[in-house]
């Protein structure tokens, strides 16, 4: 699986939106960007995935660059609850089997939203 | 609500002893997978079951087993508890192929004194 490399800590506003960077440089044709959240104390959390397109859900937003080297996960009002060490993980898809069945968390950004 | 229920939140046990850490899910899912979370570490994968009975080592299966006789629940061994073995363990499951997400459990503090 590709290597991410996401910034350790930010900083937002309540309200404000918050974009939280990934860069992936060597990912493959084949690799989705995952992005998961674990607020202190409790089990990681989905919070979406793609391969080419944006993509939107109710939770958040992704962006990724048209060569696929990079991302960004938008909250668009962040809100207290939304302080939680966020993951942006790559994958192969498919229904391969297998070591491909398995996630590799790296050190993830600590978002932290100020009053 | 699907769930990834896990048994204990919180376990503490002595060197030597024999541990299961226990985790169940209704969301009828195939895959399961136990991971260690460490301070500095992240996590990190020990097993992982892609069907019941079936089972295949993660990135650090030293010292523990697995066992998954029915599709909902997989069990964590730790078959002579040490102290390095004390962490937070998370459970999580789900479907093959890449449309969905994992869905965890809340994870055990397990204590090894």
């Amino acid at each position: 699986d590709a290597k991410t490399t996401q910034p350790p800590s930010m900083d937002c506003a309540e309200g404000r939106a918050a974009n939280l960077p990934c860069n992936h440089s060597t990912i493959s044709g084949n690799e989705y960007v995952y992005w998961y959240r674990q607020i202190h104390s409790q089990g990681p959390q989905y919070i979406i995935h793609g391969l080419k397109n944006n993509e939107t859900n109710e939770m958040a937003s992704l962006i990724i660059t048209e060569d696929r080297k990079s991302s960004t996960l938008i909250l668009p009002h962040a809100t207290l609850r939304d302080t939680a060490v966020y993951y942006c993980i790559v994958r192969v898809g498919g229904y391969s089997g297998g070591s491909n069945y398995k996630l590799t968390f790296g050190k993830g950004t600590l978002l932290t939203v100020n009053p | 609500d699907v769930k990834v229920t896990q048994s204990s939140r919180y376990l503490v046990k002595r060197t030597g002893e024999k541990v299961f850490l226990e985790c169940v899910q209704d969301m009828d899912h195939e895959n399961m997978f136990w991971y260690r979370q460490d301070p500095g570490l992240g996590l990190r994968l020990i097993y992982f079951s892609y069907d019941v009975k079936m089972k295949e080592k993660g990135d650090i299966p030293e010292g523990y087993s697995v066992s998954r006789e029915k599709k909902e629940r997989f069990s964590l061994i730790l078959e002579s508890a040490s102290t390095n073995q004390t962490s937070m363990y998370l459970c999580a499951s789900s479907i093959p192929g890449h449309t969905y997400g994992y869905t965890f459990g809340s994870g055990t503090r397990l204590t090894v004194v």
